[in-house]
């Protein structure tokens, strides 16, 4: 079965501070993605990467960076964390169509 | 402009059938995935379209019209477990990523 596991599942940090997500899959996925959720808005890409120390910006980039050092590791950056970015968080891995879901991080920015 | 448009809520009966459908507008068009989400959980990949017609796997189906930019979910024989959110999500392109919709609630009454 194909594992997505994510750092944390809860995680508070307050406005002004560094975030770092983590994502760690075990397919050897070349794809990976970084997702946002929030209520009645449905899923929205935020990053993603096709091969090592490559990215491409999603739908809604802003106040975001990534790093991808390793195949198999994906991490989402929040430079100076804002109350608007409390959040889901949701990475993924697969192919464009069929990806593979962590259990996601649930961030509140205080 | 892009926009993927589905119900924001389906109620049905516990062994009934039920359709959740699914309308797109976007600059390309690959295919149509469907996804599951369980309160609390992570979307689960449930079938992807990239050609018209009927694609059945167990108890839920998947079709898609791509003169009428147009698919949907049928899920047959309903089980209370089937209660949860149904994201469709459209494929712009041959390594593009994909876009989600903002999600149908399934309601299953007993």
């Amino acid at each position: 079965d194909v594992k997505v596991t994510q750092s944390s599942r809860y995680l508070v940090k307050r406005t002004g501070e560094k975030v770092f997500l983590e994502c760690v899959q075990d397919m050897d996925h070349e794809n990976m993605f970084w997702y946002r959720q929030d209520p009645g808005l449905g899923l929205r890409l935020i990053y993603f990467s096709y091969d090592v120390k490559m990215k491409e910006k999603g739908d809604i980039p802003e106040g975001y960076s990534v790093s991808r050092e390793k195949k198999e590791r994906f991490s989402l950056i929040l430079e100076s964390a804002s109350t608007n970015q409390t959040s889901m968080y949701l990475c993924a891995s697969g192919s464009v169509y069929e990806q593979y879901f962590g259990p996601g991080t649930r961030l509140t920015v205080t | 402009g892009q926009s993927l448009e589905q119900p924001s809520e389906v109620t049905a009966v516990e062994g009934a059938i039920v359709q959740i459908n699914c309308t797109y507008q976007t600059s390309g068009f690959y295919g149509l995935s469907w996804y599951q989400q369980h309160d609390g959980g992570a979307p689960t990949f449930l079938s992807y379209n990239a050609l018209d017609g009927l694609e059945e796997t167990g108890r839920f189906s998947s079709f898609l019209s791509r003169s009428d930019s147009y698919g949907y979910l049928l899920l047959q024989e309903l089980q209370m477990k089937d209660s949860a959110s149904y994201f469709c999500a459209v494929r712009e392109g041959r390594d593009d990523k994909i876009i989600f919709g903002k999600g149908t609630r399934l309601h299953i009454l007993p």
